[in-house]
């Protein structure tokens, strides 16, 4: 079945460094989604990639979709406390009426 | 605006017994309606989804099962309960691709 891999599962680091979480399709996507999840919490949406080589930046958070559309990243720059969590992509290939496929998830902490 | 309601927050349940959790949209029609479990510290395990009133896709064979009487409500219940059924049970509804994620149900089976 369809299925997104995604690394690391686990991600320590310490303030103000930055962190990377990758995601990877067998397939081609159709698009990617990030969502992230505080501890305790729910998953919330954070931004939907579309378009091939798509890069799109939220703060000090950068998305980015690959040229085949079959891998994408997100990179927080500088990490704070506030970013802790456990961050979900979620990939969709145009069919199934839109359901989508979550990624294992990457948890990180941040050390202050 | 549209909202999720989903509850109880918390439940503890012993082995053997039977499960209902309930989830409400509220604000769209005909949304898809979804039920995720995840373990402590795992990702996110697609249980059933729906795309209509009556319509239950299942993902994997498990303890459980899933009905949708109205649009926009969304049950998963158990006739009995086992161990391995603890976790955290997300309820979610999209129209279009995004995802909603209710506040979820921490199920404790003991």
């Amino acid at each position: 079945g369809q299925q997104v891999m995604q690394i690391p599962q686990y991600q320590h680091v310490q303030e103000g460094e930055d962190f990377t979480t990758y995601c990877n399709s067998s397939t081609t996507l159709s698009n990617i989604q990030w969502y992230k999840q505080r501890p305790g919490g729910h998953p919330v949406f954070l931004i939907q990639l579309v378009k091939s080589g798509e890069v799109k930046k939220q703060k000090r958070l950068t998305f980015q979709f690959g040229e085949a559309k079959k891998n994408s990243s997100l990179h927080i720059t500088a990490t704070q406390t506030t970013d802790v969590g456990t961050y979900f992509c979620a990939g969709y290939w145009g069919t199934s009426y839109g359901k989508l496929t979550f990624g294992q998830g990457t948890i990180l902490t941040v050390h202050p | 605006s549209q909202t999720i309601h989903q509850w109880p927050a918390t439940l503890v349940q012993p082995v053997g017994s039977p499960l209902s959790l309930e989830c409400t949209v509220e604000g769209t029609s005909n949304p898809n309606l979804y039920w995720y479990r995840q373990a402590a510290g795992r990702g996110l395990q697609l249980l059933f989804y729906s795309v209509g009133i009556g319509q239950i896709s299942s993902e994997v064979p498990q303890n459980l099962s899933a009905s949708r009487p109205q649009d926009r409500q969304f049950i998963l219940s158990s006739k009995k309960l086992l161990l391995s059924d603890s976790g955290f049970y997300l309820c979610a509804w999209s129209v279009g691709i995004q995802a909603f994620f209710g506040q979820g149900t921490r199920l404790t089976v003991v």
